[in-house]
């Protein structure tokens, strides 16, 4: 079947550390992967995607990279603000399945300053 | 363009009541999801609705939930004699090709 899978959270750093949110993927094809931010209080909104292999997705200096031969797509960041605390998911979508989403369990980042 | 809406944002009921949600999603987007999200927990799949086609129910979790999308655009999600474990924040998506907008979701509190 088609899932996503991230690391599990909280993850705490410091203010200008390097952040690493891993997401791995198990679907048949050439699903597009996305990551979605919810701030405290907020709904959900798109932070960036991908869509084809080796693409890479970039937003307010985070990026990840659509790795087809580890099915990966890890969300980066060089140096995190404290305002980066939030929830973020990973997800794919099934381009044959048009639309039909499927989210991780989320990561909780909690940024000190 | 107005985001993808719900209403109402907060609804607290009796345990046992019914309540209905509505979605008014993107105009013109053809698909619209419904997810339900517990307290610090991920995303639940409830419903998918994709143009005129039935929708995809796997994820309802009983049959005292249901949802309709009337003339492929606001849709409802009903929740009949709601129970304690009901609580949670609804959200609805609406998605063009390739991306899902969500809404500010709904937050039912059963009591």
């Amino acid at each position: 079947g088609n899932s996503v899978t991230q690391m599990e959270g909280p993850v705490t750093l410091s203010e200008e550390a390097f952040l690493t949110i891993n997401c791995t993927y198990t679907a048949t094809g050439y699903p597009s992967l996305f990551w979605y931010v919810q701030y405290p209080g907020e709904g959900l909104q798109l932070l960036l995607k991908a869509t084809k292999a080796d693409d890479k997705g970039s937003n307010k200096g985070f990026e990840a990279t659509y790795r087809k031969e580890t099915t990966s797509f890890h969300l980066e960041k060089g140096s995190v603000q404290v305002s980066d605390s939030a929830v973020y998911f990973c997800a794919l979508s099934k381009p044959y399945n048009f639309n039909k989403f499927y989210f991780g369990s989320g990561t909780k980042l909690n940024v000190k300053p | 363009g107005a985001g993808v809406s719900q209403s109402p944002s907060n609804k607290v009921t009796e345990k046992g009541k019914d309540v209905e949600l509505r979605c008014d999603p993107i105009s013109g987007h053809t698909a619209l999801y419904w997810y339900r999200q517990s307290l610090g927990q991920g995303l639940e799949f409830l419903i998918y609705f994709q143009g005129n086609s039935a929708p995809d129910k796997s994820g309802l979790p009983s049959d005292r939930f249901s949802a309709e999308r009337t003339g492929g655009s606001v849709s409802t999600l009903t929740i009949q004699r709601t129970q304690q474990e009901d609580s949670a924040v609804y959200l609805c998506a609406s998605s063009s090709v390739h991306e899902q907008y969500f809404g500010p979701g709904t937050r039912l509190t059963v009591t």
